[in-house]
């Protein structure tokens, strides 16, 4: 099993529509959870970071954390084309000394 | 500086020969990280530097690799008879002591160094 696992995809939705993004972990004392964003060719970039158990909002991004179900999920309102990337899903492990990254989701947002 | 830098922004080398990457972190930032990325992958973790203390090594795929953290500052990522499965996006990225509170967790990446094997 790996430490972080998402959902390779390509997952595509329509320009407008609610993007989820999903992520579950295996340490299940990790404290700490990242969602980056990394366009084609860049280097990956954070969008959000969350830490308790619930939903936290940033415009048109949604973290949601349930730690213990060990799921961590992102939601993308109102898509836009330039939101088609790939997102990364980061667990910083107990310790809080290493973050491990999961092999990313493709999201495809059609015009 | 404003970002972490990494130099070269491109590396071609013939397979055999040594390369060294080099990473310069956030100002104050204590930790210190190395990944890989292969065309279409995810990051693969390499090494981990916190501080003084010994590196996290890990995820260095073989003996080849090795690096190095000067002063808590700069790194560099050494490859030893580099082999054309070494062809990658070489990614550094820092942040402030993680664990200590929750603020500084965050990793910022610099641009990467791409390298290629022939």
């Amino acid at each position: 099993q790996k430490e972080v696992e998402q959902n390779s995809g390509p997952l595509s939705v329509p320009e407008g529509a609610i993007a989820s993004l999903n992520c579950t972990y295996s340490d299940r004392g990790s404290q700490s959870f990242f969602w980056y964003r990394q366009y084609s060719g860049k280097s990956p970039e954070l969008i959000m970071f969350i830490y308790s158990n619930g939903d936290k909002e940033d415009g048109r991004f949604t973290a949601q954390l349930n730690k213990a179900s060990q799921y961590v999920s992102l939601l993308i309102r109102d898509s836009q084309p330039s939101d088609s990337a790939t997102y990364l899903c980061a667990v910083l492990n107990t310790g809080g000394f290493k973050t491990i990254f999961g092999a990313g989701t493709r999201l495809f947002v059609k015009a | 500086g404003a970002g972490v830098s990494q130099s070269p922004s491109n590396k071609v080398t013939e397979k055999g020969k040594d390369v060294e990457l080099r990473c310069d972190p956030i100002s104050g930032h204590t930790a210190l990280y190395w990944y890989r990325q292969s065309l279409g992958q995810g990051l693969e973790f390499l090494i981990y530097f916190q501080g003084n203390s010994a590196p996290d090594k890990s995820g260095l795929p073989s003996d080849r690799f090795s690096a190095e953290r000067t002063g808590g500052s700069v790194s560099t990522l050494t490859i030893q008879r580099t082999q054309q499965e070494d062809s990658a996006v070489y990614l550094c990225a820092s942040s402030f002591l993680p664990g200590l509170a929750k603020t500084t967790d965050t990793q910022y990446f610099g641009p990467g160094t791409r390298l290629t094997v022939l």
